[in-house]
């Protein structure tokens, strides 16, 4: 079946522009997640999504971030006012349930890059 | 909290020597643990996962690890290298029992293989 959709997978911006990433989970997938992977931070938490629950945006690096997710399916992830040190793989994954024990699946990540 | 550590950010064998990626964790309280495989532009890629059943798991590609609760360890091994293996490998932790699945990762051990 169809794994995780993530668009677009490249994208080249100049600082201070807005950003939008979009992130499809697994068809049922009530689970979804955000995570960063950056040369000097490695791997990151973002933020996380369950059904309709308020999301933990505890990972989120700044009050330019924000995530939705829609319908408890796609869900975007919006960086306001990109500055350099927001380059990065933005990566997602989604999990069948809410337990730490499911293992989630990822996309292939979008590759932001600031000028 | 939950942390993870990764002994050697790069590993070199030759193909059909011993793989043995190390990782050993840290955790307040019993955690999952998980091994996870990126190739290049690519997302993370389960190989397998410790969820408190058998300490020793086996996962896809030839691969297990065993978990050692004495050594808080989790290293993950492969008996005979093949070229295919070369990729970067990510150690993850999550809490254990009844919480949600946010990943503590490692950072991450490039393995190269000879021929």
């Amino acid at each position: 079946g169809a794994g995780v959709s993530q668009s677009p997978s490249n994208k080249v911006t100049e600082k201070g522009k807005d950003v939008e990433l979009r992130c499809d989970p697994i068809s049922g997938h009530t689970a979804l997640y955000w995570y960063r992977q950056s040369l000097g931070q490695g791997l990151e938490f973002l933020i996380y999504f369950q059904g309709n629950s308020a999301p933990d945006k505890s990972g989120l690096p700044s009050d330019r971030f924000s995530a939705e997710r829609t319908g408890g399916s796609v869900s975007t992830l919006t960086i306001q006012r990109t500055q350099q040190e927001d380059s990065a793989v933005y990566l997602c994954a989604s999990s069948s349930d809410r337990y730490s024990n499911q293992p989630q699946h990822f996309g292939d990540g979008t590759r932001l890059s600031i000028l | 909290a939950q942390s993870v550590t990764q002994l050697g950010s790069h590993v070199s064998v030759s193909e059909g020597a011993l793989v043995l990626l190390r990782c050993n964790y840290s955790s307040s309280v019993p955690p999952y643990l998980f091994w996870y495989v990126q190739y290049p532009n690519q997302g993370l890629q389960l190989l397998l996962k410790y969820t408190s059943a058998a300490t020793l798991v086996k996962g896809i590609n030839g691969f297990e690890a065993e978990f050692k609760k004495s050594e808080t360890s989790f290293h993950l091994t492969k008996p005979s290298a093949h070229m295919s293996d070369a990729a970067e490998y990510f150690c993850a932790v999550t809490r254990g029992g009844t919480s949600y699945g946010k990943l503590t990762f490692g950072q991450g051990t490039i393995l190269t293989v000879h021929p």
